[in-house]
């Protein structure tokens, strides 16, 4: 069975960048069958899709992130991970790292991480 | 403001059948399949419905959906306490070159 595992620091500060790494443990980051995936729930609040890569390095990101956003794949350790710039305690929120099953007409998400929460404050 | 809109709550008698609405356009909906999330108090959230109507293996039969047009319906029969979760509908938006999700639908079982 597949597994995700977000891993990373709880506390941010304003301004600074966050990072974050999802371990994919019965699976292969290296597939051509998915694309892995981003999505974040602030406090209280509803998902948010941040983005998600293709094992080709093919990415996508939400518009309002774009900017800010960068997914990048490591394949010698099955891990992708997520970097956000310049963050506010908007970003505050739950990250979940995600399997994506997306082909041609197809999209949906099949595999979640646990989430983790990362707080922005000083 | 979500790409995709859900009533914020719907609410049913155990036993009894729940629909949940989800409305979007073209970009999203209108051209691509439409998957149904169940996220339970505390937990990430699961996929419950893909591919406009296909159930997981090990997601009940009370769990069905349909889409048409520019719209997806969620429904529930036969409503149990442990359904009491927020759900979320999700599709890729062309326009966005993105996923998007509905703001989701807290459901209360009386």
């Amino acid at each position: 069975q597949l597994q995700l595992q977000e891993s990373g620091p709880g506390l941010v500060k304003p301004s600074e960048t966050l990072t974050l790494t999802c371990t994919v443990s019965a699976g292969s980051v290296s597939s051509s069958s998915y694309y892995w995936a981003w999505i974040r729930q602030p406090p209280g609040k509803g998902l948010e899709w941040i983005g998600s890569i293709y094992y080709s390095g093919t990415t996508y990101y939400t518009p309002s992130l774009k900017s800010r956003v960068t997914i990048s794949v490591d394949m010698s350790k099955n891990q992708f991970s997520l970097n956000l710039s310049s963050v506010t305690a908007a970003d505050t929120a739950v990250y979940f790292c995600a399997r994506q099953d997306q082909l041609l007409w197809r999209y949906y998400i099949d595999y979640w991480g646990q989430g983790t929460l990362v707080t922005v404050s000083s | 403001q979500s790409v995709l809109t859900q009533p914020p709550s719907v609410s049913a008698a155990p036993g009894q059948k729940v629909t949940i609405s989800c409305s979007g356009g073209r970009s999203n909906i209108g051209n691509y399949y439409v998957s149904w999330y169940q996220q339970l108090p505390g937990t990430a959230p699961k996929v419950l419905i893909y591919d406009n109507d296909k159930r997981p293996s090990g997601i009940p039969d009370r769990f069905s959906a349909s889409k048409s047009g520019t719209s997806a319906t969620l429904g529930i029969t036969g409503l149990q306490t442990g359904d009491e979760a927020d759900y979320y509908c999700g599709t890729w938006d062309s326009s966005l070159s993105a996923g998007v999700f509905g703001g989701g639908t807290k459901l209360t079982v009386l």
